[in-house]
């Protein structure tokens, strides 16, 4: 089955500075990629997500992520993050079926 | 409104006993899953179901039970073997055909005392 490596458990910034999440996977097929992200309090939703095609793709809030094929990544990215950003964010990979699995997830503390 | 529901949202266990959790849907999705929480550790695939009265282990199936007979509804069962069973557990839902977007519950949190 497929893996999902984040590289980072707990990342701390000012606002304005600017944000890579790191994320792996393990499958040699076709995969769907994703980024999930938690708020506070809230539920678990959708950032943004690759199936094919442009590999740099753009989610909401500013969010975009870039699939680089050749070194089996998915890393998320923002120019510059506000104090709302402040949740856990989680990458999650399917192998075009439905069993979608998940990342340990990755902390994002954004300091006002 | 649209959503998923868990219930409960906090339940309490004493040890030996099993203890069931309930997740329904009305979205008219195909798949359904059981995720389970810890911190550190991401969400972790216990079971899924594409379609109704079929489904699927995950990585930790073991210790856990599911059915599929409607296909809005997807309760899992902590069983007693379950060695660990303390944590946050979500249901998700979605269109399935590997179209990958997953909507979630709120989760219900399990104790065993």
């Amino acid at each position: 089955a497929q893996s999902v490596s984040q590289h980072n458990h707990h990342v701390i910034l000012s606002e304005a500075a600017s944000l890579e999440l790191g994320c792996n996977y393990s499958y040699g097929g076709t995969v769907n990629l994703f980024w999930y992200v938690q708020y506070p309090g809230q539920h678990l939703q959708l950032l943004l997500k690759y199936f094919s095609g442009d590999p740099l793709v753009k989610g909401i809030k500013g969010f975009e992520a870039e699939f680089i094929k050749s070194k089996f990544s998915f890393n998320l990215r923002k120019p510059s993050v506000q104090w709302s950003d402040t949740a856990e964010y989680f990458c999650a990979v399917n192998a075009a079926t439905d069993d979608m699995r998940f990342g340990a997830g990755t902390r994002l503390t954004v300091k006002p | 409104d649209g959503g998923i529901t868990q219930s409960p949202k906090y339940l309490f266990r004493k040890e030996g006993q099993n203890v069931t959790l309930s997740c329904e849907q009305n979205l008219n999705h195909d798949a359904m899953y059981w995720y389970r929480q810890d911190p550190g550790q991401g969400l972790r695939l216990i079971y899924y179901s594409q379609i109704v009265n079929d489904f699927q282990k995950g990585d930790i199936a073991e210790g856990y039970s599911v059915s599929r007979e409607k296909k809005e509804s997807f309760p899992l069962t902590v069983t007693s073997a379950q060695k660990n069973p303390t944590a946050f557990y979500l249901c998700a839902s979605g269109f399935g055909g590997g179209t990958g977007e997953l909507f979630f519950g709120e989760g219900s949190r399990l104790t065993v005392l």
